[in-house]
């Protein structure tokens, strides 16, 4: 089956530095990637829609300046989080999509101290 | 916009009865309806996708119908185990759009 892996699993760092977190589809060629960060106990919400090769789309209410993305290949995504504060700790969940359905990683803990 | 309901937060059932999740729409109907599953502190894992045009989907001892009428989805775990404990998840996709619902926490009680 499709598998998208994340990394890091969790990573733990002071207010101010950046934050760098990989998505890889493993065995197929995602079209699309899609980064979501959840709080907890509520679903999944959506912060950005990127294609290889062109720049993201950014749900409203996103920062792209604070949330970089780059979706250099057909395989990999990153997401930088940008002068990270308290606030942007949270659980930060990729997925891949060519065709349906969707794949998701196994998600990002980010506690920012 | 599209607004997705899944029945309630929270589902308890005694082990081995059928477990019914519900995820209702109020809008556009989807192209695809799927549903996940989401254990703590993991990403959602892929069970089953439904289109449009078809009534019912299953797999081993899951099922999941869907009828546009009704604008409604229902999943069911039948023989329920402890380890289907988990958090279930509806996602609706339309047009270029991929929306999840809010999720049911079911705990499938020994």
């Amino acid at each position: 089956g499709a598998v998208v892996s994340q990394h890091p699993s969790w990573v733990i760092c002071k207010s101010g530095t950046s934050v760098k977190i990989e998505c890889r589809s493993l065995d197929f060629q995602a079209t699309t990637m899609f980064w979501y960060r959840q709080f907890p106990k509520q679903s999944l919400m959506l912060m950005a829609t990127s294609n290889e090769g062109s720049k993201a789309t950014y749900e409203q209410g996103v920062e792209k300046d604070k949330f970089l993305i780059n979706h250099a290949s057909l395989t990999l995504s990153t997401l930088t989080v940008t002068s990270a504060h308290p606030e942007d700790s949270s659980f930060y969940i990729c997925s891949a999509r060519t065709g349906e359905p969707q794949h998701f990683g196994d998600g990002t803990r980010l506690s920012i101290l | 916009s599209q607004k997705i309901e899944q029945n309630s937060e929270a589902l308890n059932i005694q082990e081995g009865k059928t477990a019914t999740l519900t995820c209702n729409y109020t809008n556009y109907s989807p192209a695809y309806l799927q549903w996940y599953r989401q254990d703590p502190g993991r990403g959602p894992v892929f069970l089953l996708l439904i289109r449009e045009n078809e009534k019912e989907k299953r797999k081993e001892r899951l099922k999941v119908t869907f009828d546009t009428t009704l604008k409604q989805s229902l999943f069911h775990i039948t023989a329920s185990q402890p380890a289907d404990s988990a958090t279930y998840l509806c996602a609706l996709t339309y047009g270029q759009n991929f929306v999840f619902g809010p999720g049911t926490r079911l705990s499938v009680l020994p």
